[in-house]
């Protein structure tokens, strides 16, 4: 069983619209939660973190985690054709200790219209 | 400030060749991380670092690949011998947390990989 679920898609949007992207994990002790942008043929690179029940905004994007449910969830307002990407989902469980290690998901393709 | 460094960016080699990369983090970062990512099985964390110690190599596939971080501002994954199968993008990728519950983050920065092909 996958620790951290994401649906592969693709997901297509049209231009100035939300886009969703949805995350699922199973480690119900999981602390911090990361979402990742991967153009293509390069690195992910960070674009939102969240350590909290609730939302949080930065600019255009919008993380909201429920571990109750235990998803967190990725909304990309006015979406951009630069927002053409793979967005990574990646989890934090909890270990005491000195424990790095992130789980990640395999990602989502998004494809924003003109 | 100079992100991650990796070394080389693209890699062609035969079957039974050695191949290794290299990763240079971000300075003052304690921890080095080493990922492989394919289709297939999207991004997989091979092997990481605390303090230049191994902490985890549960992802390490075989006794063919190795790793090593010899001082805080270098380390290595070498694969020997080399084969189809490993034709990969290995990416290499750093963070900082001063300890538990310390300051820092988990907040991992990824170099910009190598992208290896095994012929």
């Amino acid at each position: 069983q996958k620790e951290v679920e994401q649906n592969s898609g693709p997901l297509s949007v049209p231009e100035g619209a939300i886009a969703s992207l949805n995350c699922t994990y199973s480690d119900r002790v999981s602390q911090s939660f990361f979402w990742y942008r991967q153009y293509s043929g390069k690195s992910p690179e960070l674009i939102m973190s969240i350590y909290s029940n609730g939302d949080k905004e930065d600019g255009r994007f919008t993380a909201q985690l429920n571990k109750a449910s235990q998803y967190v969830s990725l909304l990309i307002r006015d979406s951009q054709p630069s927002d053409s990407a793979t967005y990574l989902c990646a989890v934090k469980s909890f270990n005491a200790g000195n424990n790095r290690k992130l789980i990640w998901g395999l990602g989502t393709s998004l494809a924003v219209n003109p | 400030d100079a992100g991650v460094i990796q070394s080389p960016r693209h890699e062609v080699t035969e079957m039974g060749q050695e191949v290794t990369l290299r990763c240079k983090p971000i300075s003052g970062h304690n921890s080095l991380f080493w990922y492989r990512q394919t289709m297939m099985r999207g991004l997989e964390l091979l092997i990481y670092f605390n303090n230049n110690v191994p902490i985890d190599d549960s992802g390490m596939p075989e006794d063919r690949f190795s790793a090593k971080m010899p001082n805080a501002s270098f380390s290595t994954l070498k694969i020997q011998p080399s084969e189809p199968r490993d034709s990969a993008v290995y990416f290499c990728a750093s963070s900082f947390r001063a300890g538990p519950g310390l300051a820092g983050t988990d907040t991992q920065y990824f170099g910009p990989g190598t992208r290896l092909t095994v012929l």
